[in-house]
């Protein structure tokens, strides 16, 4: 199985900050890679897949980027709705495999 | 729109199976392009795919699952299942169902889940 390993696993930032996400595979997966936003009680929401691509009505202030092993989820200027959980996933392999999350709070 | 939704008992003793439906509206499972799959949350903790199916009833499992997972698909009803055998405490999660593009597969609508309790 590839195991997907994102850093921090949890963050603190205000509203305004440029928030970084990384999410490392431990193998290649090219750019089969694709983020999510968790908020409690709510199922995830897509918001960037094949690496860099953002997903249809997502803002454009999250931007993905990467290739390979090393990828980063970039939220340009945080907004109170951004406050949430996010996760990776990696789509080069089954078994499909999610990182284990990284939770953005408020400061 | 597409939208999934969930359906099944929430409640499943120890050692039953546990049967799950998702209903898809919106679109057609046997349009193609898409692999229709099974995702579970384990209370606090992070996702874990469970498998998928393709229209054709091609399936893939996660082989930590594979023996106890059954996904099936009834394109007459536009749904699609999931069965889990001898199920355990360590069952017990948040089950969603959700539509994989097959290229990327990227998971592009989710259902809302529906939380699955195993206990006696």
């Amino acid at each position: 199985d590839i195991q997907m390993t994102q850093s921090p696993s949890s963050l603190s930032a205000s509203v305004g900050d440029r928030v970084t996400i990384t999410c490392r595979a431990s193998q290649s997966i090219s750019s089969y890679l694709n983020w999510y936003q968790q908020k409690p009680g709510k199922a995830p929401k897509l918001l960037i897949y094949a690496a860099s691509s953002l997903q249809s009505g997502v803002p454009s202030r999250f931007s993905g980027s990467g290739s390979g092993t090393d990828f980063t989820l970039t939220i340009s200027s945080l907004q109170p709705e951004d406050f949430a959980t996010y996760y990776c996933q990696q789509s080069y392999s089954t078994p499909v495999t999610f990182g284990q999350g990284t939770r953005l709070e408020i400061k | 729109q597409v939208q999934l939704q969930e359906s099944g008992p929430g409640l499943v003793k120890p050692s039953q199976t546990l049967s799950l439906t998702c209903t898809v509206s919106g679109g057609s499972i046997s349009s193609g392009g898409y692999y229709w799959s099974w995702i579970r949350q384990h209370p606090g903790k992070g996702l874990e795919w469970i498998g998928y199916i393709y229209y054709s009833g091609s399936t893939y499992y996660n082989p930590s699952l594979k023996s106890r997972v059954t996904i099936s698909v009834d394109t007459s009803k536009n749904q699609f299942s999931l069965k889990l055998s001898s199920v355990t405490a360590a069952d017990t999660a948040v089950y969603y169902c959700a539509r994989g593009e097959v290229v990327t597969v990227d998971f592009d609508y989710w259902g809302q889940g529906t939380l699955v309790t195993v206990s006696s």
